[in-house]
């Protein structure tokens, strides 16, 4: 069974960049949802995609988007990024919204 | 609006000093409750799910108990490999999310 896997692991932008992060969901699972986890706080929900369909949405602004693949893989998407955008970015896939996500082990973005 | 609080924010304990995390939550609909341990820099690692009031999981030092309001992570006689922030989460009836807590950072000292 293949776990969650997220690339990059690391990634360093400037300012009003643009930012790509990806995820492979677990075998199986075709629900994804993405979390942000600002240093020393709990993750924060992005949004979930479910069949590539987006099926809600956190307190994010629309620079945020993403998409979901057939194979259910998945990118998150981040334009115009701020300074506050630095954070460890979590992709978790689950067989339903309200089970249990398995998570991957996160993109560290740094925003300068 | 869905809340869940972890106390204490951190522990400090002595190898083989037992102890227990609480995870209070106000959620309509209690769907299930989870606790993942992250290690610094990593993904959150899942450790169990409860769904009801009165239900317990165990694995090796590690369990967690659930009540209407809260649930307990019980550590007995911790290692210092159990060093770690453990979350909480909540997910509700006809929900697509998981809500986190804070988190509870333990150090664990030989």
């Amino acid at each position: 069974e293949t776990g969650v896997t997220q690339s990059p692991t690391h990634l360093i932008k400037t300012r009003g960049q643009q930012v790509t992060l990806r995820c492979s969901s677990q075998s199986g699972h075709n629900t994804v949802s993405w979390y942000q986890q600002a240093l020393g706080q709990g993750p924060q929900f992005i949004f979930q995609y479910y069949r590539e369909e987006e099926n809600g949405r956190g307190n994010f602004p629309p620079r945020f988007s993403g998409l979901q693949f057939p194979n259910y893989s998945s990118e998150l998407n981040v334009n115009a990024l701020e300074l506050d955008d630095s954070a460890l970015y979590l992709c978790a896939s689950s067989l339903a919204g309200w089970r249990e996500a398995f998570f991957g082990q996160g993109t560290r973005l740094t925003v300068v | 609006e869905d809340q869940v609080t972890q106390s204490p924010e951190a522990l400090r304990l002595q190898e083989g000093e037992s102890s227990s995390l609480n995870c209070s939550y106000t959620v309509s609909g209690l769907r299930g409750l989870f606790w993942y341990r992250q290690d610094p820099g990593k993904g959150p690692e899942f450790l169990f799910t409860l769904y009801s009031a009165g239900e317990e999981k165990e694995k090796e030092r590690l369990k967690a108990t659930l009540t209407k309001k809260e649930s307990f992570l019980h550590i007995t006689a911790p290692k210092p490999e159990d060093s770690a922030t453990y979350l909480c989460a909540v997910s509700k009836a006809a929900g697509n999310k998981l809500t986190f807590g804070g988190g509870t950072r333990v150090l664990v000292k030989p």
